[in-house]
């Protein structure tokens, strides 16, 4: 049972190039977000989407934009990269009620 | 928001006892307090959670006041692979979306 699974691992974008990052789930959730962390920081969140068809912003949207494909795919685009979006980006998934289950991240440098 | 505050980093040597509290002064009646383990190079990890008195699972045991105004993450005879980063969140069971993540405790467990 893979969980949440997020590609790639590792990612490296020179300043303005764009680039999404995928997110799957195999757990039949309904809700599913990302997070991204910064050195010696918690998690923030950036979009959430509480259910298939539906996404909402959380508290570090700029910059960035999600889609919901289906209900196991929840994925993140940046349109032009900038080295602030420098960060270890997670995935979540989870059900009302459940806690969240995350993936383990891609590592992304803006140079 | 409930605002969380937890130590930066605490010390440890293998086989003790080792508590971590949290303070959440502003706690709203249906919050619940949620504690998620992370290691390097992954995504956090659900340990425990609970409203009241106390709560234990094979992992960790949570204390929680009658007042609710602080909790205390419990790991019993901690060993090296407990070193990790523990997060305190205080939200909605319902409600991810309002959970906030602060910069946790960084344990480090010695031989």
């Amino acid at each position: 049972n893979a969980g949440v699974t997020q590609t790639p691992k590792f990612q490296v974008l020179k300043t303005g190039q764009s680039m999404t990052l995928q997110c799957a789930q195999d757990m039949n959730h309904n809700s599913m977000y990302w997070y991204r962390q910064d050195p010696g920081m918690g998690l923030r969140l950036i979009y959430y989407s509480a259910s298939e068809g539906t996404t909402d912003k959380g508290e570090v949207p700029n910059g960035y934009n999600v889609s919901r494909l289906n209900k196991r795919e929840f994925s993140l685009r940046l349109e032009s990269a900038a080295p602030s979006q420098t960060s270890v980006y997670f995935c979540a998934s989870s059900e009302v009620g459940s806690p969240l289950h995350f993936g383990n991240g891609t590592r992304l440098t803006v140079t | 928001l409930a605002k969380t505050t937890q130590p930066i980093s605490m010390d440890s040597y293998e086989g003790q006892e080792v508590n971590i509290t949290c303070s959440h002064n502003n706690i709203a009646t249906n919050d619940y307090i949620t504690w998620y383990q992370q290691f390097p190079s992954q995504g956090p990890r659900f340990i425990i959670q609970g409203y009241k008195t106390k709560v234990t699972n094979e992992v960790a045991s949570l204390f929680i006041p009658a007042d609710r105004k602080s909790s205390t993450l419990s790991l019993p005879r901690v060993s090296l692979s407990d070193t990790a980063v523990y997060y305190c969140l205080v939200g909605p069971a319902y409600n991810n979306n309002d959970m906030r993540f602060g910069a946790g405790t960084r344990l480090t467990v010695k031989p």
